[in-house]
């Protein structure tokens, strides 16, 4: 099975700070691969499919790059709401897997 | 915009089988693939395996041999059944579908394995 490895696990941020966050595949996945934001006690919502196109609705301060193996997600200008734990998913092989989240703090 | 919601026993005993329902509201169940997908307290999301209408489904291997998805068109629903559940098993179940990606997901339900 694919699976996917994201850093940082934790990562403490700033209102207005530029986030990047980082997932690796462990064999190419194409770009199948989509990014969630979850909250707590709330269920995922997805921000990126493709690996780079914006789920309608999500603000544009989200973007998310690469293929093959390695991909970002990055949040140009952090806002209060933003903090959250994210997690990557990828949807290639005949099972899909999730990252283990990075959990975004305020610093 | 689908609409999807969890329904089943919130408490199953060990080594029964866990069994919940997902209803498709707003949308045909005839589209997009039907996904369960579940998250212990605490930690990541783990993918539990999909079905399409037509009922090809694909597993988590590492749950392959306690599984079993179902699809009811006509009911509009899609079912999860874990079978010889331990306290590993207690977790919120979530279902989902998508095109690319989930981007309809149920609220979640909580089933806790115990005695």
């Amino acid at each position: 099975d694919i699976q996917m490895t994201q850093s940082p696990s934790t990562l403490s941020a700033s209102v207005g700070d530029r986030v990047t966050i980082t997932c690796r595949a462990s064999q190419s996945i194409s770009s199948w691969l989509a990014w969630y934001q979850q909250k707590p006690g709330k269920a995922p919502k997805l921000l990126i499919y493709k690996a780079s196109s914006l789920e309608s609705g999500v603000p544009s301060r989200f973007s998310g790059s690469g293929s093959g193996t390695e991909f970002t997600l990055t949040i140009s200008s952090l806002q209060p709401d933003d903090f959250a734990t994210y997690y990557c998913q990828q949807y290639n092989s005949y099972w899909w897997t999730f990252g283990q989240g990075t959990k975004v703090e305020i610093k | 915009q689908v609409q999807l919601q969890e329904s089943g026993p919130g408490l199953v005993k060990p080594s029964e089988t866990l069994s919940l329902t997902c209803t498709v509201s707003g949308g045909s169940i005839s589209s997009y693939y039907w996904s369960w997908i579940r998250q212990p307290a605490g930690k990541g999301l783990e993918w539990i395996g999909r079905i399409y209408t037509s009922g090809s489904t694909n597993y988590n291997p590492s749950l392959k041999s306690r599984v079993t998805m179902s699809v009811d068109t006509s009911k509009n629903q899609f079912s999860l059944k874990l079978s010889s559940v331990t306290a590993a098993d207690t977790a919120v179940y979530y279902c989902a579908s998508g095109y690319s990606g989930y981007g309809n997901w149920g609220q979640g339900t909580l089933v806790t394995v115990s005695s």
